[in-house]
């Protein structure tokens, strides 16, 4: 079967850096995404990658290695406006997407 | 401002009754979705559509169905609610084959089921 797995809630303190990790296991393989969820919202896309390596955006990079089915997600000098889920999603041979269960962020002062 | 609307975005339903969420992009995008979000276990496909005219099971298809007549809708219909039915809706659209193929969802339509 596929799955996607991911912590279910991390905690960490405003200005601080924190890592969400994804592994992954499909039927092929062809991108990842990581998506944004606050509360009562729709999910707002962040970033995606489809090599290995690292892809900086601002305070946020995401990372990939297909040989070990893993990415992490990375939020630098955190704000309390960074609370929210955080979802993996990997597009499979079929080229759907396939998602995992999402990471809750809690923001600290 | 281009993008994905649903409608309406939160009802109440009596068990039994039919109930078709409405979902309308103008990005021209081939792909269209619907997921259902549950507490703790993330989105799931119900049915998705690859382009205008077919359509296909996700992983909880059952209690559901959808039409893809034209390139911007993609209605949901519950033809018989119950109350496990009860979750938020989201409708997302992407171009399967632009440059990341990045899902764009609408704000979601939020279902209750008595």
């Amino acid at each position: 079967g596929q799955n996607i797995d991911q912590p279910t809630e991390m905690t960490a303190t405003e200005g601080a850096i924190v890592q969400i990790n994804c592994t992954y296991q499909t039927s092929g393989f062809n991108g990842l995404f990581w998506y944004q969820q606050h509360a009562g919202e729709a999910p707002t896309f962040l970033s995606y990658n489809v090599l290995d390596g690292l892809e900086e955006k601002g305070r946020f990079s995401s990372f990939l290695s297909r040989s070990k089915g893993y990415s992490y997600l990375l939020l630098k000098e955190l704000q309390m406006k960074d609370s929210a889920s955080y979802l993996c999603a990997v597009v499979d041979s079929n080229y759907q997407l396939i998602w995992g269960a999402g990471t809750k962020l809690i923001i600290k002062p | 401002i281009a993008g994905i609307t649903q409608a309406p975005t939160s009802q109440i339903l009596a068990a039994g009754r039919r109930m078709t969420l409405r979902c309308t992009q103008d990005m021209r995008h081939n792909a269209m979705y619907w997921y259902r979000q549950d507490l703790g276990l993330g989105l799931r496909l119900i049915h998705y559509s690859n382009t205008a005219g077919t359509t296909g099971k996700g992983e909880v298809p059952d209690g559901y169905s959808v039409s893809r007549a034209n390139t911007d809708d993609f209605p949901l219909t519950l033809a018989s609610a119950v109350p496990s039915q009860t979750s938020v809706y989201f409708c997302a659209s992407r171009d399967r084959g632009g440059n990341t193929g990045e899902l764009f969802f609408g704000e979601g339509s939020r279902l209750t089921v008595l």
